[in-house]
């Protein structure tokens, strides 16, 4: 069955280190995208892609950067993590279209000490 | 821009009675409208969408939503709710014009009573 994966699961780490976070799907989906989720909040869109080699940012994209080099991973990175990227983080992918549903993967837990 | 108000934080509901949950959007256009629910713990998973046609729209596990586009709201409804149903749900809203991204509103945590 085909599926979207996030990893790690949890993770600890300094303010100023550099971090990423792994997302992989197996839909052979063109879009992907990654949300933070904080309370209060809902989830908010970090960065998205529509396609390999194409990246674009969302509304909370500062501190945040992606690459896609192929269709199935989009990777994550926290340039220099800061505490107030303390938050759980979502993958996500879809077809093509905005009818198209969102499959999510099972988040990252992120803590920034 | 599009956004997404859930006006409701918590809602708890006996188990069998019945549950509506509230979602307004902002859009200029038609748009496509979501449901998902996040169990503790997970990811989350589609309970229904709309984007045209009947208004009433039903979706997994007994739940369904109508859209009122004069009240520009897409409330969730279950008749009868189960535990199982305790979770946090989300209204997500996207538009042809916003291309393939969803706006989503803050969510709504349901607390099931036995």
């Amino acid at each position: 069955d085909a599926e979207i994966t996030q990893s790690p699961r949890h993770k600890i780490t300094e303010t100023g280190r550099q971090v990423t976070l792994a997302c992989h799907q197996t839909w052979n989906h063109n879009n992907m995208f990654w949300y933070r989720q904080d309370l209060g909040h809902g989830l908010r869109l970090i960065h998205y892609s529509y396609g390999v080699q194409d990246t674009n940012k969302g509304e909370v994209s500062d501190g945040y950067s992606v690459s896609r080099s192929n269709t199935e991973d989009l990777p994550l990175t926290l340039e220099s993590a800061a505490s107030s990227q303390t938050s759980v983080y979502f993958c996500a992918s879809s077809e093509s279209t905005g009818k198209d549903t969102q499959y999510f993967g099972p988040g990252t837990r992120l803590t920034v000490l | 821009a599009q956004s997404v108000t859930q006006p409701d934080i918590h809602i708890t509901v006996s188990e069998g009675a019945s549950l509506e949950l509230r979602c307004n959007y902002s859009y200029g256009a038609t748009p496509y409208l979501f449901w998902y629910v996040q169990s503790p713990g997970q990811g989350l998973q589609l309970l229904l969408k709309y984007f045209s046609g009947d208004t009433l729209v039903q979706g997994i596990k007994g739940f369904e939503a109508e859209f009122k586009r004069s009240q520009s709201s897409f409330n969730l409804r279950k008749p009868s709710v189960h535990w199982s149903d305790a979770a946090e749900y989300f209204c997500a809203v996207g538009a042809r014009a916003a291309g393939n991204k969803l706006t989503f509103g803050g969510g709504t945590r349901v607390l099931v009573k036995p």
